[in-house]
């Protein structure tokens, strides 16, 4: 069974500070996404990667994929509240499934 | 922006009813998905959908739920006989092809089982 692990579980920081949230496994996954979700809303996608290594950069978040495809990492620089949220990495396994597993989520509240 | 539409968007049913969830994917995605969340759990797949059929099932995806296509439009999740543990809140999503792409997550239904 795949399993994808997310750390920290919470986070509460000030508004202007840096954070790292991790998304680690155990199995390689063929590509990994980061979603955001609000309270009572679907998760919203943030980024698709795909090979080892990459990084992708949206305005102030950055999002890396290992080079062994089994974790992954989102970097929020200078957090604003607006970034306050539920994120999520979701993994699709390279057996040829449709689906994707998805972390157990960081809650992330930034105050002004 | 497209989007995909959930309705109703709160479904209060008796255990033991049977619920139709309903979803209009994106016009020109072609798979389909059901995802639920259990409050303060994990987004759980349950079913892929392409090409009129099952594509994948998940071990939640028991006889008791079947999705259907039944026009164009829209993609339908039933539970035939509704548990208490059946309560979450239901997503519909899609995408346009299989591989990397992301998907398009409807708003939800939360279902809740009396």
């Amino acid at each position: 069974t795949q399993l994808l692990e997310q750390s920290p579980q919470f986070l509460s920081i000030q508004e202007g500070e840096n954070l790292t949230v991790y998304c680690n496994s155990s199995s390689v996954f063929s590509s990994l996404q980061w979603y955001r979700q609000e309270p009572g809303e679907g998760p919203v996608l943030l980024v698709t990667v795909v090979t080892g290594g990459e990084v992708k950069k949206l305005k102030r978040l950055t999002f890396q994929f290992g080079d062994a495809r089994k974790d992954s990492s989102l970097h929020i620089t200078a957090a604003q509240p607006g970034d306050t949220g539920l994120y999520l990495c979701a993994g699709r396994g390279t057996s040829g499934t449709y689906k994707y597993i998805f972390g157990t989520g960081t809650r992330l509240k930034v105050l002004a | 922006e497209p989007e995909v539409t959930q309705t109703p968007s709160h479904q209060v049913t008796q255990m033991g009813q049977e619920v139709i969830l309903r979803c209009v994917p994106i016009s020109n995605h072609l798979y389909f998905y059901w995802y639920r969340q259990i409050l303060g759990q994990k987004v759980e797949f349950l079913v892929s959908f392409y090409n009129n059929e099952i594509s994948e099932k998940s071990e939640i995806f028991d006889d008791q739920f079947s999705v259907e296509r039944p026009d164009g439009s829209n993609f339908t999740l039933k539970i035939r006989s509704t548990k208490l543990e059946d309560s979450a809140m239901y997503f519909c999503a899609s995408s346009e092809a299989k591989g990397p792409y992301g998907y398009t997550f409807g708003s939800g239904t939360r279902l809740t089982v009396v």
